[in-house]
């Protein structure tokens, strides 16, 4: 079963740039997953899927300042100019046969 | 334009039962899975389940701590998914999410619909 591992908090000033991580377990580094932000009071919202080469789709709406990298088993989430409407937390989630795993959650304050 | 509402949330004593519903709008309901994701109040999400289109079965998996308690089924003439909670612990209250799926993870999301266990 995978395990994925994020950082509990993470700040950044507003305009500037920030990258999350979101580690996947042994034996499952080549998996793909997904990005989803929950702002304050809010249900959840698809941000992208993000694949092992880097490769991402977003969801519908979803601005450029989102995108999305990998290296090994870590995969990124990396918002640029950042506003205020970004502060939020932003979890990923994996998935195999007959399960669907999420991460802890990152909480992004934005400075 | 994709909408999940849920509906069914709300206060229930511990060891008694509780659906939710989940109705769906904007896209074919039956050709996409659909799973179940809950929240406690200031924690992480944590996945409940999900059902198969009929297209793989429609069978159903489970997280381990619903196994045996919770049960999700589909009506797709009515685009609708539930999920059967029975044997209910003060632990299960949580928002409950109906997410629709694309491939094993979550695109769309509904609003949340409450439930509280307590006596």
């Amino acid at each position: 079963q995978p395990v994925l591992t994020q950082s509990p908090s993470a700040s950044a000033s507003l305009g500037a740039s920030v990258k999350l991580t979101c580690t996947l377990s042994r034996g499952h580094s080549s998996s793909a997953i997904a990005w989803h932000q929950q702002r304050p009071e809010k249900g959840p919202r698809f941000l992208m899927n993000l694949n092992s080469d880097g490769s991402h789709t977003k969801g519908d709406g979803i601005p450029d300042r989102f995108s999305g990298s990998s290296s090994g088993a870590e995969r990124y989430l990396t918002i640029s100019s950042l506003q205020s409407e970004d502060e939020a937390d932003y979890y990923c989630q994996t998935w195999g046969t007959g399960i669907r795993v999420f991460g802890g959650g990152t909480k992004l304050t934005v400075l | 334009e994709v909408q999940l509402v849920e509906s069914g949330g709300g206060l229930v004593q511990p060891g008694r039962s509780l659906r939710l519903s989940c109705t769906a709008s904007g896209f074919t309901f039956g050709d996409y899975a659909m799973s179940w994701v809950r929240q406690a109040p200031g924690k992480g999400l944590e996945w409940v389940g999900f059902i198969r289109s009929k297209a793989y079965g429609g069978t159903t998996e489970y997280a381990a701590s619903v196994k045996g308690r919770f049960t999700i089924s589909r009506d797709d003439s009515r685009s609708v998914a539930y999920l059967q909670m029975n044997s209910l612990k003060n632990e299960d209250t949580d928002v409950y999410y109906c997410t629709r799926e694309n491939g094993g993870y979550s695109i769309n999301w509904g609003q949340g619909t409450l439930v509280t266990v307590s006596s």
